[in-house]
């Protein structure tokens, strides 16, 4: 039982790079979160999933995409990466809207 | 706009001590709170989940209490320990189907040994 996983744990991008963020979780939870934490600015939510098929936009969307084909999964896209999206990501799942939060150990994003 | 605040930003005490840590948010309106530990390089972890309608909730040595009128929550540590060491954040639940949370900056806590 892993909970939530992350990959990668750590990222290295050129400035106009692409690269997917994936979070995986088994605890069959409806509710799915990306948020970014950065020094000062605390964590902010970037797009989330009530569940499968379903994205919305969060706080800080722009320059990002998401996709959550399966249950399972929920994918954060930077389609032309920029070093203002250097940050550690982390996704959250939740079972239900007043759930408690249930977090991944971050993804660590460098764009120089 | 929700804002929300945790004093102080760092705090060290001796092994054994009780501690609090404060949490306060400027609109009442909220569904719930909850307080998370994250550690260095790691992700967060859930303590303590209060709903608004709640006053209180108690896991082991943590004591979380809620007061929605005076935007305030507290986190209550007893008998602090070294593995205690940590940053705590609070965050607060302001919409519904929006899903979405307003976290605090954080309280950096070491404890002694």
């Amino acid at each position: 039982n892993a909970g939530v996983t992350q990959t990668p744990k750590f990222r290295v991008l050129k400035t106009g790079q692409s690269m997917t963020l994936l979070c995986a979780q088994d605890m069959n939870h409806e509710y799915m979160y990306w948020y970014r934490q950065d020094p000062g600015m605390g964590l902010r939510l970037i797009h989330y999933s009530v569940g499968e098929g379903t994205t919305a936009k969060g706080e800080v969307p722009d320059g990002y995409n998401v996709s959550r084909l399966k249950k399972q999964n929920f994918l954060l896209g930077l389609e032309s990466a920029a070093p203002s999206q250097t940050s550690v990501y982390f996704c959250a799942t939740g079972r239900g809207y007043l759930e408690k939060l249930f977090f991944g150990s971050g993804t660590q994003l460098s764009v120089l | 706009k929700q804002e929300v605040t945790q004093i102080p930003a760092a705090l060290s005490v001796p092994e054994g001590e009780n501690l609090v840590l404060n949490c306060s948010f400027t609109d009442s309106a909220i569904y719930n709170l909850q307080w998370f530990r994250q550690d260095p390089g790691k992700g967060l972890t859930s303590l303590l989940l209060i709903q608004s309608s709640q006053r209180e909730q108690t896991s082991g040595r943590l004591n979380a209490s809620l007061d929605k009128s005076s935007g305030r929550s507290t986190l209550y540590i007893a008998a602090s320990q070294p593995g205690d060491s940590a940053t705590y954040l609070c965050a607060v639940k302001v919409d519904n189907y929006g899903q979405n949370f307003v976290f605090g900056p954080g309280t950096r806590l070491s404890v002694l040994p």
